[in-house]
């Protein structure tokens, strides 16, 4: 079974805070994806990578970064938290051979105070 | 740019009836996917649907693909309370090298004794 982690499930962080968020795949997949999602808002897509070192921006990357040192793991970055960054945060892997299934990590709820 | 519409995005309906959600989208595609997500839980994989006229099911819930009409539908039959959940689809455009996936709102179903 594909498994896809991530640090943790509940944050609480303060206004200016620097924020990591991790998560890690173990199913040897080339992409990695950075969502929020938030109430009547859906899924949005924050930054995503198809490579090692190679990242791209989605729908909604200010006040983010990424970063992916290594295939299996993939780093948001909260440089200086604010409180419209209180949210959920998904991550998700997948395959780049044809068929783009995502598989997604349990979930980070981040509270910024 | 690729636009991906649920509906109904509220559901609530009772134990034992039948009804379709429907997922249109606005590009050509043949790849279309499915995934249930449970109140403050990530999302989980359904189906994948990757040809005109697929059709997969498990359990109470099937889902078909009619690329020409640029239509996915899940039809429950009999529902369960073990079905309330948000369903999202989401779609991929076909032969790219974009790997994102679009998805769509979601539908709220809420299945009542």
């Amino acid at each position: 079974d594909v498994k896809v982690t991530q640090s943790s499930r509940y944050l609480v962080k303060r206004t200016g805070e620097k924020v990591f968020l991790e998560c890690v795949q173990d199913m040897d997949h080339e992409n990695m994806f950075w969502y929020r999602q938030d109430p009547g808002l859906g899924l949005r897509l924050i930054y995503f990578s198809y490579d090692v070192k190679m990242k791209e921006k989605g729908d909604i990357p200010e006040g983010y970064s990424v970063s992916r040192e290594k295939k299996e793991r993939f780093s948001l970055i909260l440089e200086s938290a604010s409180t419209n960054q209180t949210s959920m945060y998904l991550c998700a892997s997948s395959f780049s051979g044809g068929v783009y299934e995502q598989f997604f990590g349990p979930g980070t709820r981040l509270t910024v105070l | 740019e690729l636009k991906v519409e649920q509906n109904p995005l509220f559901l609530s309906m009772q134990e034992g009836k039948n009804y379709t959600i429907y997922c249109n989208y606005s590009t050509t595609s043949d790849r279309l996917y499915w995934y249930r997500q449970d109140p403050g839980k990530s999302l989980e994989s359904l189906f994948v649907l990757l040809s005109n006229g697929a059709v997969k099911q498990e359990g109470r819930l099937m889902a078909s693909l009619d690329t020409k009409a640029r239509l996915s539908t899940l039809h429950i039959t009999a529902a369960v309370h073990d079905l309330s959940a948000t369903y999202f689809c989401a779609v991929d455009i076909s032969g790219g090298s974009n790997y994102k996936l679009t998805f769509g709102k979601g539908t709220l179903l809420t299945v009542n004794p």
